[in-house]
């Protein structure tokens, strides 16, 4: 079935600096969702995303769906340390709706 | 709460013991997921619900594993004769109706096995 690739697995950043994850996928995907898990949390809903080069913003986060459909991002301008997780990216599967992960990234934010 | 909880949060059990998860999801919620998390890893898909149907088992690793949803509303995981390799956490996950995208995961219930 179809799977998500997730890069960088880890990255450390300095409180203020921009961050960046990728998913993708080598095929067409119909949607993408992003999660945030806190360490020692659960998986929090972030966003979906549908459309061919879709741009959404919630504060400082920007999330963007490839114009192929095959990939998509997570941008965090100016991370602050509340910033500091793993950020998943999901495909929601069209039939029974259940979510295939991918592996993440895990997000550490230096102060 | 509103949300989903799971119980218990945590859970020992010596190699070849029977465990039981419980998932409660929020009120009214139509569909309820299972999924398991291994260290450092995502979740992985392994059961779904709609009401009380089980429409998806196919994450289910092996025949060990065995959920239900008898009335529509809490599930239980079982597991059974643990085995090592089935230390992981164990999200549940609901939504509110078929067709709606956003699902509520609860805390999890981290199974170790020893």
């Amino acid at each position: 079935g179809q799977q998500v690739m997730q890069i960088p697995q880890y990255q450390h950043v300095q409180e203020g600096e921009d961050f960046t994850t990728y998913c993708n996928s080598s095929t067409t995907l119909s949607n993408i969702q992003w999660y945030k898990q806190r360490p020692g949390g659960h998986p929090v809903f972030l966003i979906q995303l549908v459309k061919s080069g879709e741009v959404k913003k919630q504060k400082r986060l920007t999330f963007q769906f490839g114009e192929a459909k095959k990939n998509s991002s997570l941008h965090i301008t100016a991370t602050q340390t509340t910033d500091v997780g793993t950020y998943f990216c999901a495909l929601l599967r069209n039939a029974g709706n259940m979510l295939t992960f991918g592996g993440g990234t895990r997000l550490m934010v230096k102060p | 709460g509103a949300g989903v909880s799971q119980s218990p949060r945590y859970k020992v059990a010596k190699r070849g013991q029977d465990v039981a998860l419980r998932c409660d999801p929020i009120s009214g919620h139509v569909s309820l997921f299972w999924y398991q998390q291994a260290l450092g890893q995502g979740p992985e898909f392994l059961t779904y619900f709609q009401n009380e149907a089980q429409l998806d088992k196919s994450g289910l690793p092996s025949d060990r594993f065995f959920a239900e949803r008898p009335e529509g509303s809490v599930s239980t995981l079982k597991i059974q004769r643990t085995q090592q390799e089935d230390s992981a956490v164990y999200l549940c996950a609901s939504l509110k109706v078929a067709g709606s995208y956003e699902q509520y995961f609860g805390p999890g219930t981290r199974l170790t096995v020893t």
